[in-house]
């Protein structure tokens, strides 16, 4: 059971718009910033959000999050076949005294 | 170009002890927080570990707390995680992680993983 909460799974046809809900609580998004990363099949996670809706030098613009409250978002627009991956929420926890993941949501281009 | 190298992954049997090494380079190592992230087979992300730049302060999961060390060598570039008593369910791909600026759940770059299998 992860801290974080992802729904397991989203799809969409290729040039579609995908988003994807990351909900927490008080302790972790509620009051600290929140990071995405995407992990391609059988490769290492990648960093492409961070401080809530940043990118990272080399992520297409296509790819947008959002915090509100205990809850954060990642958006996918103009849906690709190589954005098939996984793609992780993360926000450090003051509770746990760690950073703490979601579950992961697998991205299918239909 | 930053690059993080794990090594020191392999199979090893319940109770026994690995000592896992990252070799960092491509930036100043010893500016920057890093952290241990692990995946087991078919599942999700878990942090493990992380190690401050300043004054080596160190945080660590609940389920490896007194198992586990995280630690640095400055000089050599490398981080270190010590793993004893290691049980079935620590298998997994063992990742590390540059902290990035903008927080601890910001690991701005990873290395391709080295993998822990514990089993007799």
């Amino acid at each position: 059971q992860s801290v974080l909460t992802q729904p397991p799974s989203a799809s969409g046809t290729p040039g579609q718009r995908v988003t994807i809900s990351c909900s927490g609580s008080s302790s972790n998004i509620g009051s600290n910033t929140v990071n995405w990363y995407q992990q391609l099949p059988g490769t290492a996670p990648k960093l492409l959000i961070y401080s809530n809706n940043q990118r990272p030098s080399g992520v297409p613009d296509r790819f947008s999050g959002s915090k509100s409250g205990t809850s954060a978002s990642l958006a996918i627009s103009g849906l690709q076949s190589e954005d098939e991956a996984d793609y992780y929420c993360a926000a450090w926890d003051d509770s746990l005294n760690g950073p703490v993941f979601g579950g992961g949501t697998k991205v299918t281009v239909l | 170009e930053v690059q993080l190298v794990e090594s020191g992954g392999g199979l090893v049997q319940p109770g026994g002890s690995l000592r896992l090494s990252c070799a960092a380079s491509g930036f100043t190592f010893s500016s920057y927080a890093m952290t241990w992230v692990r995946q087991a087979p078919g599942k999700g992300l878990g942090w493990v570990s992380v190690i401050s730049s300043g004054d080596g302060s160190t945080y660590y999961a609940d389920s490896v707390k007194g198992r586990f060390t995280i630690s640095r060598d400055n000089s050599k570039n490398t981080l270190y995680l010590q793993m004893n008593s290691l049980r079935a369910e620590d298998t997994a791909v063992y990742y590390c992680a540059k902290v990035g600026v903008s927080g601890w759940a910001d690991f701005d770059y990873w290395g391709q993983g080295t993998l822990v299998t514990v089993s007799s």
